[in-house]
């Protein structure tokens, strides 16, 4: 199975910071790499779909980056509303493996 | 507007056995692969299984093989999960997610929407 590991686990930041958030795959998955956003108590929600599509409805403070073996998420200017776990998952090959999260907080 | 209602979750004692159901509504059921992802109390998203617009291509996670079935039935809109010999691990919110693509096995593949989970609680 691809193994897909997310750094950081957890991040601090403030309202209007800048920032990245990196997904490595143990192996090549091309650009077969989806982001969701997951909210406290919510059910997660595709954020960015084959590495940098930005699904529809999904402000434009959110991209995706990278290929091969090495992804970012970036939120240019964080707003209170971003603050959840993130998830990445690849598609390239079943099963279609997720990574741990990270764990996005107010600072 | 898109819907995905998930049912039948519950307490199950370990070795017995659970059906989930996941209503869909607002799109076209049989032109789109679906899947279930599980999320065990407090801890991240894990693949559960997934199968095909015609339900004719299943796959599932190693954790599950053998023991959970996959299935669809099209006329009613409706996506099953039967879980059997249930685990303490098994304990966990299923999901059911609408894939973007009629094969499973597509480029470019992702969970386009997902419902709000049921909750199985495997204890004795």
């Amino acid at each position: 199975d691809i193994q897909m590991t997310q750094s950081p686990s957890s991040l601090s930041a403030s309202v209007g910071d800048r920032v990245t958030i990196s997904c490595r795959a143990s192996q090549s998955i091309r650009d077969n790499l989806n982001w969701y956003q997951q909210r406290p108590g919510q059910t997660p929600k595709l954020l960015i779909y084959m590495a940098f599509g930005l699904q529809s409805g999904v402000p434009s403070r959110f991209s995706g980056s990278g290929s091969g073996t090495d992804f970012n998420l970036t939120i240019s200017s964080l707003q209170p509303e971003d603050f959840a776990t993130y998830y990445c998952q690849q598609s390239s090959t079943i099963p279609y493996t997720f990574g741990q999260g990270t764990n996005l907080e107010i600072k | 507007e898109m819907q995905l209602l998930a049912s039948g979750g519950g307490l199950e004692q370990p070795g017995g056995s659970l059906r989930l159901s996941c209503a869909a509504s607002g799109f076209t059921f049989r032109n789109y692969a679906m899947n279930w992802v599980r999320q065990a109390p407090g801890k991240g998203l894990e693949w559960v299984s997934g199968l095909s617009g015609s339900g004719v291509s299943t796959y599932y996670a190693d954790s599950v093989k053998g023991r959970f079935t996959i299935s669809r039935d099209n006329s009613k809109n409706t996506l099953f999960l039967q879980m059997n010999s249930l685990r303490d691990d098994d304990t966990a919110v299923y999901y059911c997610a609408k894939g973007n693509a009629y094969y499973y096995e597509n480029s470019g593949y992702f969970l386009e929407y997902w419902g709000q989970g049921t909750l199985v609680t495997v204890s004795s």
